[in-house]
């Protein structure tokens, strides 16, 4: 069965710019989180989705969003990039909403923002 | 909000020694989750611990809910250079997984 697969893997932005990152779940799974990490803060909880709806969402600004869709992959965006935002990006899947301990991680998308 | 304080931050061992590590916070968790994460990878869950008191192993791991519910420990056995990586502690609050700060573990063959 394959993994939790992200893509881009890395990316390079300017500030201002805005990103879109891909999380494709292990089929079968219908829940995917999103998390940031980053060496000051940590690994700190993004959002939630769940049956193409948001379910939960951590303490992050608008800037940050997300969706899913009907084939449980799915996508967050940032807008307005800001230096601060240059982290590790990671998404998990797990088989039914709010599993922690079913959920597997991607290998993250590691975004630099100059 | 809710903190998981994690300590040591960082490891230096020599190969067949013993680690320990521990997590502690102001509130009490229902679950205790311990993930390791290599270089450039995601975190992998070790260990769930769901009852307080409730001691679980993985192989050369270890981990234990402490009676209060408020911290939880890892100890690793026997340590092998495949053992370096970040451990993390987490535990769900309100549907939302929060980790700690995790402990870097640097094994010396």
């Amino acid at each position: 069965k394959a993994g939790v697969t992200q893509t881009p893997r890395y990316l390079i932005k300017t500030r201002g710019q805005q990103v879109t990152l891909s999380c494709s779940p292990i089929s079968g799974h219908r829940s995917v989180s999103w998390y940031q990490q980053t060496p000051g803060q940590g690994l700190q909880f993004l959002f939630e989705y769940f049956s193409e709806t948001q379910r939960n969402k951590g303490n992050f600004p608008g800037r940050f969003s997300g969706r899913q869709f009907s084939n449980s992959r799915s996508e967050m965006n940032v807008s307005t990039l800001e230096l601060g935002d240059s982290a590790l990006y990671l998404c998990a899947s797990s088989p039914q909403l709010t599993q922690q301990e079913t959920q597997y991680f991607g290998p993250g998308t590691r975004l630099l923002v100059l | 909000g809710q903190q998981l304080n994690q300590s040591p931050q960082s490891m230096f061992i020599q190969e067949g020694e013993d680690v320990s590590m521990n997590c502690t916070s102001s509130s009490i968790f229902n679950t205790w989750l311990w993930y390791k994460q290599d270089p450039g990878e995601g975190p992998v869950l070790l260990i769930a611990l769901y009852k307080a008191g409730e001691l679980t192993s993985n192989g050369r791991l270890t981990a234990q809910f402490g009676i209060t519910r408020k911290d939880s420990f890892l100890n690793i056995s026997a340590s092998i250079p495949s053992d370096v990586g970040i451990y993390f502690c987490a535990g769900p609050v309100w549907g939302k997984l929060i980790f700690g700060q995790g402990t870097e573990l640097s094994v010396k063959p």
